[in-house]
Order: C-alpha cells, then sequence, then structure tokens
C-alpha cells in the first residue's frame, strides 16, 4: 500500500500569511493526487486534483505542485475563511486509496 | 446542482447491523463510480468501499472486508453500504462521495454511525 505523509500536521498563521502543506507518497504516483480543505462538523471539499489543477470555483490563493513522491499545497495569502484541516489524497494505486493524516491550519 | 443525502446511521451495539443509503440527485448518477469515506470522531479520512458505475468492479478496505457490502441502484440514483458485525472501531461519520475517474470531487453531508453497548 502506498503511504502519504503529511507535514506539518498543525501550524499557526496569521491572516496575509504565506502557508505551504507537503504530501510524500512512500513510492511514485505521478500526479495522481487530490488537496481537500474540511471545516469541523462538514464535508470534505476538493481544492485540487491532478496534483496542479484548481478545482473550478477555488479561489487562485490555492495551488498544487509536485509529482512523483513530493507535493505540495500552497496558499499564497491566508484568509480567515480557510482555517480548516487540509488532506491530500492519492488514487495512483489503489486499493486502497490513501489520504494523508492531515494538516490543521490554526489562527496564530 | 449535486447533492449526495446519506442517512441509516445511529446507535448500534457491537456485533450489530447497519444499512446506510446515499441518494444523489443533480447528476446521471448511472455514469459515476462511487466512494464510501469514513472520519472516526477527531481523526483523520478513511476510504472504506468502492463501486464502480456498473457494480463491475468492488473493493473494499482491509479493514471492513468481509463484513461490509456495498452497492447501487442506479434506477433509483441510491448507493448502499450494508455493515454488519459492527465493531467499536466503526464508530465514524460515513460520508458517500463521487468518484469521476479519478479524486472524489462531491461528498454528502455524511452520517454518524455509533457503535456502543
Amino acid at each position: 500500500d502506498i503511504q502519504m505523509t503529511q507535514s506539518p500536521s498543525s501550524l499557526s498563521a496569521s491572516v496575509g500569511d504565506r502557508v505551504t502543506i507537503t504530501c510524500r507518497a512512500s513510492q511514485g504516483i505521478r500526479n495522481d493526487l487530490a488537496w481537500y480543505q474540511q471545516k469541523p462538523g462538514k464535508a470534505p471539499k476538493r481544492l485540487i486534483y491532478a496534483a496542479s489543477s484548481l478545482q473550478s470555483g477555488v479561489p487562485s490563493r490555492f495551488s498544487g505542485s509536485g509529482s512523483g513522491t513530493e507535493f505540495t499545497l500552497t496558499i499564497s495569502s491566508l484568509q480567515p475563511e480557510d482555517f480548516a484541516t487540509y488532506y491530500c489524497l492519492q488514487h495512483s494505486t489503489y486499493p486502497p486509496w490513501t489520504f494523508g493524516q492531515g494538516t490543521k491550519v490554526e489562527i496564530k | 446542482e449535486v447533492q449526495l443525502v446519506e442517512s441509516g446511521g445511529g446507535l448500534v451495539q457491537p456485533g450489530g447491523s447497519l444499512n446506510l443509503s446515499c441518494v444523489a440527485s443533480g447528476f446521471s448518477f448511472s455514469n459515476f463510480n462511487m466512494k464510501w469515506v469514513r472520519q472516526a470522531p477527531g481523526k483523520g479520512l478513511e476510504w472504506v468501499s468502492y463501486i464502480s458505475s456498473s457494480s463491475l468492479t468492488i473493493y473494499y478496505a482491509d479493514s471492513v472486508k468481509g463484513r461490509f457490502t456495498i452497492s447501487r441502484d442506479n434506477a433509483k440514483n441510491l448507493l448502499y453500504l450494508q455493515m454488519n458485525s459492527l465493531r467499536d472501531e466503526d464508530t465514524a461519520v460515513y460520508y458517500c462521495a463521487r468518484t469521476p475517474s479519478a479524486s472524489p470531487d462531491s461528498w454528502g453531508q455524511g452520517t454518524l454511525v455509533t457503535v456502543s453497548s
């Protein structure tokens, strides 16, 4: 099974900060990776698919990059509504589809 | 608008059974693969099961294999998850998720399953 390791597990940041979250795959997954945002009590929302494609309707301050084993989600200027938990998901080799353990973005 | 609405969750004793449903609307359900994903309280996301659009391909996570059964009724736009021999560790919010060729792009609001005596 492919393991997805996300870092950091949590971070504190201020509005306007640039935030970067990393996901590493235990083996190459090409660009078969998506990023999700989840707010408390809500369902996950897809932000990025195919590692770097922005989901329709998602603000352009979100971007994704990477290929193979290392991927990043960047929020260029953190907004109040961006405080949430973020997950990566690999869909290259399955089953199983595997999520990262999550990164909680909190207000500094 | 794509809508997925889960139901059927609740409190069940260990060893018991529950049948979750997910009704889809706003898209051509029969053309999409579907997944169940769960989230234990305070924990991360875990894939549970997958079914292809035609029901020809089905997968389960090792943690539920032999106990859970996924199925769908394309005529009724319904996705199901029959859960038997439930354990404490199955306690979670269960989400159904529409899955085009790759990653899930739409999720329901989830239904809570609590396994406890």
